[in-house]
């Protein structure tokens, strides 16, 4: 059984870019939420998506947008890259259905650096 | 809005000794708590939750962490440490199920664990 899959790894971009993040559920889940962990800190939370909508919203610009995709993948993308977007993207699932008792699962992160 | 605390940016411990790692939150409803673990360049790992019931919870890898609603307190104990425990521990709150179920998470406590 996969569990949270992330692409790429690694990606290094320069201000101004704009960046696309993959992001696989586990097989099961329905629900996928984005966070950013800047270096030395907590993760952020960014935004989470099921049934194909954003459903709510951290303290992130419009900048950073997503999308779910029918069999639940997501992405992330990010316009206009900043210094500051350089961080470890971290994407999480869950059955919607475990509102309660049901806890995140996160992938590996995709480590983007932003020149 | 909830937050969690935690105040030791570093533990450092002896193997084989006990092992503590604290946080308190601040909610304000019934609290959602979780601790997550993460290692050098890798994902967060879930290691236990607590959301209702006894106020000593039982997780993986040998961890336990002890409830208390006066003191607002949600600690990650071990009763012997490891050097394979040596990581980066985030204690979180999740809002309720009408919130949204997003985690908010502390700034990280890292464990040292000499042999």
């Amino acid at each position: 059984d996969a569990g949270v899959t992330q692409s790429p790894t690694h990606l290094i971009k320069t201000r101004g870019q704009q960046v696309t993040l993959r992001c696989s559920p586990k097989s099961g889940h329905d629900t996928v939420s984005w966070y950013q962990q800047a270096l030395g800190q907590g993760p952020q939370f960014i935004f989470q998506y099921y049934e194909e909508e954003e459903r709510q919203r951290g303290n992130f610009p419009d900048r950073f947008s997503g999308h779910q995709f029918p069999n639940y993948s997501s992405e992330l993308n990010v316009n206009a890259l900043l210094l500051g977007d350089s961080a470890l993207y971290l994407c999480a699932s869950r059955l919607r259905t475990g509102t309660i008792s049901g806890e995140l699962f996160f992938g590996e992160g995709s480590r983007l650096t932003v020149l | 809005a909830q937050s969690v605390a935690q105040p030791e940016d570093q533990v450092n411990v002896a193997e084989g000794n006990p092992l503590t790692v604290k946080c308190t939150y601040s909610v304000s409803g019934n609290p959602y708590l979780f601790w997550y673990v993460q290692y050098p360049n890798r994902g967060l790992q879930f290691l236990l939750k607590y959301i209702t019931g006894d106020n000593l919870v039982k997780g993986s890898y040998g961890f336990e962490a002890e409830f208390n609603k006066s003191q607002t307190s949600f600690h990650l104990k071990k009763p012997s440490a490891l050097v394979s425990d040596s990581a980066l521990y985030f204690c979180a709150v999740r809002d309720p199920p009408a919130a949204g179920n997003k985690l908010t998470f502390g700034g990280g406590t890292r464990v040292l664990v000499k042999p």
